[in-house]
This record gives structure tokens, C-alpha cells and sequence, in this order.
């Protein structure tokens, strides 16, 4: 079956700008979990949706918000960019229900770069 | 979610066996162990993880210490594509279903 799908895989933009980036999960997953990955801070979760509501936040200011939509998929925008914001942004999905949840499934990432 | 510690990096030769250590002294009883691994710019893949027993898959066994303060990622017969940042993490199966990633270790595959 397909696996995890972002979209686009690499981004350039100008601070100040917003983007939006895009995750299609696994067919069947409900969890859509958001990740920042920098040189310096290493992997970091920003936020998790399952059934269209957050669940869980990170430590990450609110210029950095997301939302699920009724099929699952998920995006995730950052407002008024910073050079800082430049990382490779990873979405992974699971199956989110129950008591007990198993691996989480991740894409390829999108690379953003704040000029 | 417990702190774990693994090895900066190590190296291993082709064709041998890659054995992959992790402490996680803190763990708690309803916590379990996952392995992942990240190739070069590309996302995280899940590998194994386990409780309390020794879990073996297609890709990696996963061995825990009878006390469960450590436990090894043994990948058999080690090749080229294995080079990667593997990274150990403790999470408990009741929380939020987020993965806490450490520094993990740069593994890399001689030939």
C-alpha cells in the first residue's frame, strides 16, 4: 500500500511569509504526527491530530499550527517566517486508535528553507 | 518519557553482525523500547521494539536486559545501506502518541 505522502519536498521562502505544508497518510491511519528536524535541536514533535482534533502539542510557538481534515490528511502552516524555521519538516502516520499503538510511518519530509 | 543514551557513533564491517547499544536506566514498567532509523535525508524508519522479551523481525533483533535498563539492536549481517542514525526511544504505551528522539548513533558500514 502507498505509504506516507508530503508534499512538496523542498520549499524556498522569504521571511515573513506563511507556507503550508501538506501530508497524506497511510490509508487507514487516523494519526497524522508532525516532526522538526534541524541540524542543532535534532528531531522535535510539533503536534499530533487524529479523528480532526489535536492531541498532543510540542514546545513550539503558535506561529506553528496544523490541522486534520475529515479524510485524515493533514497540513501544517508556519506564519511569519523566520531563518530559523528552516529544517526539514516530517509528517508520520499511525493508526492512532486504541489503548496500544504500534510503530509510526513517516515520509520523505519537506525541506524548507527561509531565505 | 524515560531518557535514553547510545553511542555517538560506531562503525562495522560488512557482512558482520551490528550490535547497537541503549541505556534507559529510568524505564518504567509500562514503557516500551523502539528502534528507528533515519538514512541520510530521508524520514525516520520504524525498525523494532518490544517489553520485556527478546523480539526478533525481518530487519533486526531487539534484546532487553532482564532488568530493563538497557537493551541491544542486533542487525545480523550488516550492509552498505545500513549506514544510518539509528535512534533508541522509550515511550509509554499510554501516552500521547508522540516519539521523543535523542541524538542516536551514526552507524556506518565499511566495506
Amino acid at each position: 500500500k502507498a505509504g506516507v505522502t508530503q508534499t512538496p519536498r523542498y520549499l524556498i521562502k522569504t521571511r515573513g511569509q506563511q507556507v503550508t505544508l501538506s501530508c497524506s497518510p497511510i490509508s487507514g491511519h487516523r494519526s497524522v504526527s508532525w516532526y522538526q528536524q534541524t541540524p542543532g535541536q535534532g528531531l522535535q514533535f510539533l503536534f499530533e491530530y487524529f479523528s480532526e482534533t489535536q492531541r498532543n502539542k510540542g514546545n513550539f510557538p503558535g506561529r506553528f499550527s496544523g490541522r486534520q481534515f475529515s479524510n485524515s490528511r493533514s497540513e501544517m502552516n508556519v506564519s511569519t517566517l523566520e531563518l530559523g524555521d528552516s529544517a526539514l519538516y516530517l509528517c508520520a502516520s499511525s493508526l492512532g486508535s486504541g489503548w496500544y499503538d504500534t510503530e509510526a510511518f513517516f515520509g520523505q519530509g519537506t525541506r524548507l528553507t527561509v531565505v | 518519557d524515560a531518557k535514553t543514551t547510545q553511542p555517538t557513533s560506531m562503525d562495522c564491517a560488512e557482512g558482520r553482525a551490528a550490535n547497537l547499544p541503549c541505556n534507559h536506566s529510568t524505564i518504567s514498567g509500562n514503557e516500551y523500547v523502539y528502534w528507528y532509523r533515519q538514512i541520510h535525508s530521508q524520514g525516520p524508519q520504524y525498525i523494532i521494539h518490544g517489553l520485556k522479551n527478546n523480539e526478533t523481525n525481518e530487519m533486526a533483533s531487539l534484546i532487553i536486559t532482564e532488568d530493563r535498563k538497557s537493551s541491544t539492536l542486533i542487525l545480523p549481517h550488516a550492509t552498505l545501506r545500513d549506514t544510518a542514525v539509528y535512534y533508541c526511544i522509550v515511550r509509554d504505551s499510554g501516552s500521547a502518541r508522540q516519539l521523543t528522539f535523542g541524538s542516536g548513533t551514526q552507524l556506518t558500514v565499511l566495506p
